[in-house]
């Protein structure tokens, strides 16, 4: 299986300041298509998962454009440009380039 | 818009075989047609987010090797329903179980949640 690896576990942030979470995989996600298969996403309290990022870097629809996707490889981040106290939650990523997709440990972002 | 609504049992006891449907409705719901796969998902304190499996209409389905020998997932497209069955449960399959629509092809993600069943297993 592959091992997602995000980095910080948590995130303490001030609004309007940027913020930046790491994630690993222990296997490139790159397809043979030229697209990595990772996902972000962020639950709210008391929420379901909502997806943010597809393909290591484009936006879901109705995504504000302070969420930003890069990486390659094995190696990808999430950036928000200013944080809103909307973005408060856990941020997960995803992998989908070999079943069984995994996830991983999640980033608590706090105000 | 489409939206996903899960439905089932939130009490089993050990052995029992755990059966949640998953509702899909919006105006331009086609579950026959178009790139999407229809999963599972679960949330547990101890395991995180988990994903269990998910049905393509004219493919296999693809679980989870963890839970392959157990799980089985469904789909009633006139219905507009899906269904996952989890067999003899233990205490380690209490979690949240979320059903997702997963897009192929330009997104390679769960696009749309439901809100989630909570589910416990107890004696």
């Amino acid at each position: 299986d592959i091992v997602m690896t995000q980095s910080p576990l948590s995130l303490p942030v001030t609004p309007g300041e940027p913020a930046s979470i790491s994630c690993k995989s222990s296997e490139s996600l790159l397809s043979s298509n030229g697209f990595h298969y990772l996902a972000w996403y962020l639950q709210r309290p008391g929420q379901s998962p909502q997806l943010l990022i597809y393909l290591g870097f484009s936006r879901a629809s109705g995504v504000p454009d302070r969420f930003s996707g890069s990486g390659s490889g094995s190696d990808f981040t999430l950036k928000i440009s200013a944080v809103e106290a909307e973005d408060i939650g856990i941020y997960y990523c995803m992998q989908t380039r070999h079943t069984p997709f995994t996830l991983g440990q999640g980033t608590r972002l706090d105000i | 818009h489409v939206q996903l609504q899960e439905s089932g049992p939130g009490l089993l006891k050990p052995s029992q075989t755990l059966s949640l449907t998953c509702l899909v409705s919006g105006d331009s719901v086609n579950m026959k047609n178009g790139p999407y796969s229809w999963g599972w998902i679960r949330q547990s304190a101890a395991s995180g987010l988990e994903w269990i499996g998910h049905l393509y209409i004219r493919g296999s389905p693809e679980y989870n090797p963890a839970l392959r020998s157990r799980v089985t997932i469904s789909l009633d497209t006139s219905r507009r329903q899906f269904f996952l069955n989890l067999a003899s449960v233990t205490v380690a399959d209490t979690a949240t179980y979320f059903c997702a629509r997963y897009t192929d092809y330009d997104q390679e993600a769960f696009d749309v949640w439901g809100p989630g069943t909570d589910v416990i297993v107890s004696s």
